[in-house]
């Protein structure tokens, strides 16, 4: 089946240790985006690629950095993380940017900073 | 900026119908989704409107009035299943989606 996989599900990582979550699609859609999801809250959208066209959210921190090596996978790199970040992290697609094209989450991965 | 309201918590009753609203004010309009979240999973897509009126999907129906920046969500038959959070997310003319805080729904039996 077609789908968005996020690996891993579970991240731990401590205070200021640099951290990596991925993201893979097997739907060959063109845009790919990362959301932050805090309890209770709408997903922040931190940026997303349109192809290899990186656009970065006016207050996404610096802190966040992403990669698109590839039109399958999508990387976030978290500098340094804060207790702050803790949250769920939700990688999507959609076919194209525009207003009728659905986004397609993976399960997310879950970031606990220690 | 983006606003985009909706209630936080509702309840209703295995069997009956429930409307979810929401309003928004966005800097540009390209389309309104309904998304739900079972809690600790990844949203998934209910229904798109970009056209005034009532779009039906089997038990879940959305509606939109543009004029109005108002659209609702009805779930009709209400199974313990559609427990979950049911987000409204509207998509800009930068063809991004901004979300809202999402609506709690707890079917009781």
């Amino acid at each position: 089946d077609a789908m968005v996989i996020q690996n891993p599900r579970y991240q731990v990582t401590q205070f200021g240790k640099p951290v990596t979550l991925s993201c893979s699609q097997t739907l060959n859609h063109n845009v790919m985006y990362w959301y932050q999801q805090k309890s209770s809250q709408a997903p922040k959208l931190l940026f997303h690629y349109y192809d290899k066209d990186f656009n970065n959210e006016a207050d996404t921190p610096d802190n966040f950095q992403s990669r698109r090596p590839n039109t399958s996978f999508c990387f976030l790199d978290i500098r340094s993380p804060g207790l702050g970040d803790a949250a769920m992290y939700l990688c999507a697609t959609s076919r194209d940017k525009g207003g009728a094209y659905e986004q397609y989450f993976g399960p997310g991965t879950r970031l606990t900073v220690t | 900026g983006q606003n985009i309201d909706q209630p936080t918590e509702m309840t209703a009753t295995e069997g009956a119908i429930v409307q979810i609203n929401c309003t928004y004010q966005t800097s540009g309009f390209n389309g309104l989704f309904w998304y739900q979240q079972h809690a600790g999973e990844a949203p998934t897509f209910l229904s798109y409107n970009v056209l005034d009126g009532l779009e039906e999907k089997g038990r879940f129906s959305s509606f939109l009035s543009r004029s109005k920046g108002y659209s609702y969500l009805l779930l009709k038959e209400l199974q313990m299943k559609d427990s979950a959070s049911y987000l409204c997310a509207v998509n800009t003319n930068a063809g991004k989606s901004t979300f809202g805080d999402g609506t709690t729904l707890t079917v009781k039996p």
